[in-house]
């Protein structure tokens, strides 16, 4: 059964830092990989979508990386800003062996102070 | 932009009433997903629909919840009796196409159970 991990679980950082969050899964048999941003109380909105024959997509400030052999991927967010906190989702689409599901992160609370 | 449009937002009820949630996808979205999300937690595949076929319904409480999606647009969500254990957010996606594409949430149904 995939099973995915993120860390940490919470994060606080002042504005202009760079960060990463973590994600891991333990298997490796997966169509792709996607990060999302949930505001408190709402949906989720998708940020990247690595397919995985790639290694990293971009976009703005954004950069994701997959590693897939080894089961790990980062979300690098550069500059932070407050508008920025929010809970970051990581969820991996596994392959037709799993249905072709997409199995969901707990999540990384992040908080950017200004 | 296009939304998936989901009602009511918020819902109370008792113990063993009858709830339902309604969603409406991004106009020519094939793929309708419901998911749900407990607080602290990532969000996890209740049901999934091609068009009007239920093609994953393996996590859903079939004693208790239904699904329908006649006419291969909007969706409902039922359950009956509703259970403390049920409290949770209530989300529902889409995408254009099962697999390859990225899935856009709506905003969520809160269900709180008395």
């Amino acid at each position: 059964k995939q099973e995915v991990t993120q860390i940490p679980a919470a994060l606080s950082v002042p504005e202009g830092e760079n960060l990463v969050l973590n994600c891991s899964f333990t298997d490796s048999a997966i169509y792709n990989l996607q990060w999302f941003r949930q505001d408190p109380g709402k949906g989720l909105t998708s940020l990247l979508l690595i397919q995985s024959s790639q290694r990293e997509q971009t976009s703005g400030r954004l950069n994701a990386s997959l590693d897939k052999s080894s089961g790990r991927s980062t979300l690098y967010i550069a500059a932070s800003q407050p508008g920025d906190s929010a809970t970051y989702l990581c969820a991996v689409r596994g392959s037709a062996e799993y249905g072709n599901k997409l199995v969901f992160g707990a999540g990384t609370i992040l908080r950017v102070k200004s | 932009e296009a939304e998936v449009a989901q009602s009511p937002r918020y819902k109370i009820t008792e113990k063993s009433q009858a709830v339902a949630f309604w969603c409406d996808p991004i106009s020519g979205h094939a793929t309708l997903y419901w998911y749900r999300q407990i607080l602290g937690q990532g969000p996890e595949l209740l049901v999934q629909f091609q068009d009007e076929s239920v093609v994953d319904d393996s996590q859903l409480p079939k004693d208790r919840f239904s699904a329908e999606r006649l006419k291969g647009v909007d969706s409902t969500l039922k359950i009956q009796p509703a259970e403390l254990g049920d409290s949770a957010m209530y989300l529902c996606a889409s995408s254009l196409a099962w697999v390859t594409d990225t899935q856009y949430f709506g905003p969520g149904t809160r269900l709180t159970v008395l």
